[in-house]
């Protein structure tokens, strides 16, 4: 069964501090990668893709992708307050499916 | 640019009654679509995908169903509710054509089974 790990958290963080979240995944041949985030009672939201191994940045945010260890990271600098979420680390195995990790609730403290 | 819009929003409904969910998606034309239930604190479960009008695939064996009428409209449907529906339904399109994975999702219905 294809799977994708991520802890469940909740990762503490000061406000200004970097916050790194962390996802394996099972399936070798998985395509494509993406973060999640997703506020209390809210639909999530779409942040970051990656599609090769290396680092993407997109503002404060930063996905890193290792095929051969077969984890994808999400940096977050600068953490924020309303940067509190939980974010969902979500691949692509094949065609049309996304498969979903559990999730890592992120705290931000002022 | 594309946008996706389900309801009801929220509801509140009685073990035994029937559902239906309603998902339109606007700006694009023979998207994927898809139905998935998050229950409280739990991960996402997907529950029906269609890769186009009248095709449905389904995921997981339950007492839901879903139809896709329409190239943009997807329903979701039981005929009579369990305690055990109750969660959090989020409706979510890719690209059809040239599909990049990355999955967008309506604001969701929360259901609620009393």
């Amino acid at each position: 069964q294809k799977e994708v790990e991520q802890n469940s958290g909740p990762l503490s963080v000061p406000e200004g501090a970097i916050a790194s979240l962390n996802c394996t995944y099972s399936d070798r041949g998985s395509q494509s990668f993406f973060w999640y985030r997703q506020y209390s009672g809210k639909s999530p939201e779409l942040i970051m893709s990656i599609y090769s191994n290396g680092d993407k940045e997109d503002g404060r945010f930063t996905a890193q992708l290792n095929k051969a260890s077969q984890y994808v990271s999400l940096l977050i600098r600068d953490s924020q307050p309303s940067d509190s979420a939980t974010y969902l680390c979500a691949v692509n195995n094949a065609g049309n499916m996304l498969t979903f990790g559990g999730g890592t609730r992120l705290m931000v403290k002022p | 640019s594309q946008t996706i819009h389900q309801w009801p929003a929220t509801l509140v409904q009685p073990v035994g009654s029937p559902l239906s969910l309603e998902c339109t998606v606007e700006g694009t034309s023979n998207p994927n679509l898809y139905w998935y239930r998050q229950a409280a604190g739990r991960g996402l479960q997907l529950l029906f995908y269609s890769v186009g009008i009248g095709q449905i695939s389904s995921e997981v064996p339950q007492n839901l169903s879903a139809s896709r009428p329409q190239d943009r409209q997807f329903i979701l449907s039981s005929k009579k509710l369990l305690l055990s529906d109750s969660g959090f339904y989020l409706c979510a399109w890719s690209w059809g054509y040239q599909n990049t994975g990355e999955l967008f999702f309506g604001e969701g219905s929360r259901l609620t089974v009393l």
